[in-house]
């Protein structure tokens, strides 16, 4: 199956510093990819879709200042947590959808886990 | 109101029985597609199966098997002779036509198999 990479896997930093996380689709191309958050014990919540070559579309009540979202290519896109807090600790998640006509299946990266102390 | 329910926060089953995990939801999209996933502890999301609006057949993969009642806009997903390695949290998720290719996600089913 399609392989979809996230990098880093974790990080901790300190409030105010900014964290990029990578999210890659390695054998496919992907023109969306996703970005979720997940807070312990809840479930999946869509931050942003982001559309190679375009700005990325913010669900409501995310700021997309503080979340900015690149999709440079066809294989990648990157959320930046700029100015982190505590408060934006979670579990973010990635995911892809193949560029082939009516394919409905969205492919998950594994997953970073941001600590901000 | 809640597009996707699942009204299961946490299920036991024993080994090698069968399970089955509630999911209804709530369109008004005449396409749209599915999903269940299994998260375990390490937070990868696994794709488990598919069931498409139009499909006549209940999907089926191996062991999991989806119960679709379009009427009464349920989709169930049955597991069969449940393993220890079955222990995760799983969420049901659609993707409606109208709305391009993005999922709504459940609040997901903690299952956990007992030996």
């Amino acid at each position: 199956g399609a392989v979809v990479s996230q990098h880093p896997s974790w990080v901790i930093c300190k409030s105010g510093t900014s964290v990029k996380i990578e999210c890659r689709s390695l054998d496919f191309q992907a023109t969306t990819m996703f970005w979720y958050r997940q807070f312990p014990k809840q479930s999946l919540m869509l931050m942003a879709t982001s559309n190679e070559g375009s700005k990325a579309t913010y669900e409501q009540g995310v700021e997309k200042d503080k979340f900015l979202i690149n999709h440079a290519s066809l294989t990648l896109s990157t959320l930046t947590v700029t100015s982190a807090h505590p408060e934006d600790s979670s579990f973010y998640i990635c995911s892809a959808t193949p560029w082939v006509a009516g394919h409905n299946e969205q492919f998950f990266g594994p997953g970073t886990r941001l600590t901000v102390l | 109101a809640q597009k996707i329910t699942q009204t299961q926060p946490g299920m036991f089953v024993q080994e090698k029985e069968a399970v089955t995990l509630d999911c209804t939801y709530d369109t008004s999209d005449p396409s749209y597609g599915l999903f269940w996933y299994k998260q375990p502890s390490s937070g990868e999301m696994i794709f488990l199966i598919y069931q498409g609006s139009y499909d006549q057949q209940n999907a089926t993969e191996g062991r999991y098997s989806l119960n679709f009642q379009k009427a009464r806009k349920s989709a169930n997903l049955v597991i069969s002779a449940s393993q220890l390695g079955d222990s995760a949290m799983y969420f049901c998720a659609m993707r409606e036509e109208g709305q391009g290719f993005s999922f709504i996600f459940g609040k997901g089913t903690r299952l956990l198999v007992k030996p």
